[in-house]
C-alpha cells in the first residue's frame, strides 16, 4: 500500500499549547495535503505543499515537507478547543495513474 | 455557494437489497471521487470519475457500481449489499486527480443488517 502513514495516531493537548502532527510516506510526490475531520463530517482541505516546497503557512498552520526524509509535519500553533478533530495526510505520488491516497489520520484533543 | 451534496445522510438497509447513494456537486468539477471510511483503515478509494460517461476503478471496487451521465452527479449503487459494506460514505470533488484539493460532502451512514 502506498498509504501514507501519521504518527502519533492520538495526541492530547492543552488548549494554548502547539500540536505537531506527523506523515511519512514512501515514494515521490508531486504534492502532500493535510485535511481536518470534525466529529460526523467530511474532510476539509486544510493546506497543499509542492514537492518544490519546504515550509507553508496558513494562520495557525505551518506545514513543512522533507522530500529528502520523505516527510512531512503540520504544526497547530496555540491550540483552542474548537481544534479537535481528526488530521490527515494525503499524497499524491508521481506516476501515470497516480491519485490521492490518504493516511489512517490523527485524532487531536485539545482541553480546555 | 458551491459545495457537495450527499443523501440520504443515513440509511438502513438489509443484505442482498440494492442501494443508492447520491452526490451532487456545484463547483463544476471535472473530478470526483467515492471513498468509504472504516475504523483502522482511514480513507480508501472506491471509484473515481475524471468527466461525464469516464469512470474508473479506486482500491476497493468490488461490490460496487457507479456512473456519471452529468458532470454534477456521480451516484454510488451497492448493487446486492453485504454486510461487509457497512461504513461511512464519502463523495469529493476536485478540478484535478490528485494536484488539487478536493472537497467533500458530509458523508452517508451506511448499516447493512
Amino acid at each position: 500500500s502506498q498509504q501514507g502513514e501519521e504518527d502519533p495516531q492520538a495526541l492530547s493537548i492543552q488548549e494554548g499549547e502547539n500540536a505537531t502532527m506527523n506523515c511519512s510516506y514512501k515514494t515521490s510526490i508531486n504534492n502532500l495535503q493535510w485535511y481536518r475531520q470534525n466529529s460526523g463530517r467530511g474532510l476539509v482541505h486544510l493546506i497543499l505543499i509542492r514537492s518544490n516546497e519546504r515550509e507553508k503557512h496558513s494562520g495557525r498552520l505551518r506545514v513543512t515537507l522533507d522530500t529528502s526524509k520523505k516527510s512531512s509535519s503540520l504544526l497547530i500553533t496555540a491550540s483552542r478547543a474548537a481544534d479537535t478533530a481528526s488530521y490527515f495526510c494525503a499524497t499524491d505520488y508521481t506516476g501515470a495513474n497516480s491519485k490521492l491516497t490518504f493516511g489512517k489520520g490523527i485524532t487531536l484533543s485539545v482541553r480546555p | 455557494d458551491a459545495g457537495i451534496t450527499q443523501s440520504p445522510r443515513y440509511k438502513i438497509t438489509e443484505t442482498g437489497r440494492q442501494v443508492t447513494l447520491m452526490c451532487h456537486q456545484t463547483w463544476s468539477h471535472s473530478y470526483m471521487f467515492w471513498y468509504r471510511q472504516d475504523l483502522g483503515h482511514g480513507l480508501r478509494l472506491i471509484y473515481y470519475s475524471a468527466a461525464a460517461d469516464i469512470t474508473d476503478k479506486g482500491e476497493v471496487p468490488d461490490g460496487y457500481v457507479v456512473s456519471r451521465s452529468k458532470t454534477e452527479n456521480f451516484p454510488l449503487t451497492l448493487e446486492s449489499a453485504t454486510r461487509s459494506q457497512t461504513s461511512v460514505y464519502f463523495c469529493a470533488s476536485s478540478a484535478d486527480r490528485g494536484r488539487q484539493p478536493q472537497h467533500f460532502g458530509d458523508g452517508t451512514r451506511l448499516s447493512i443488517l
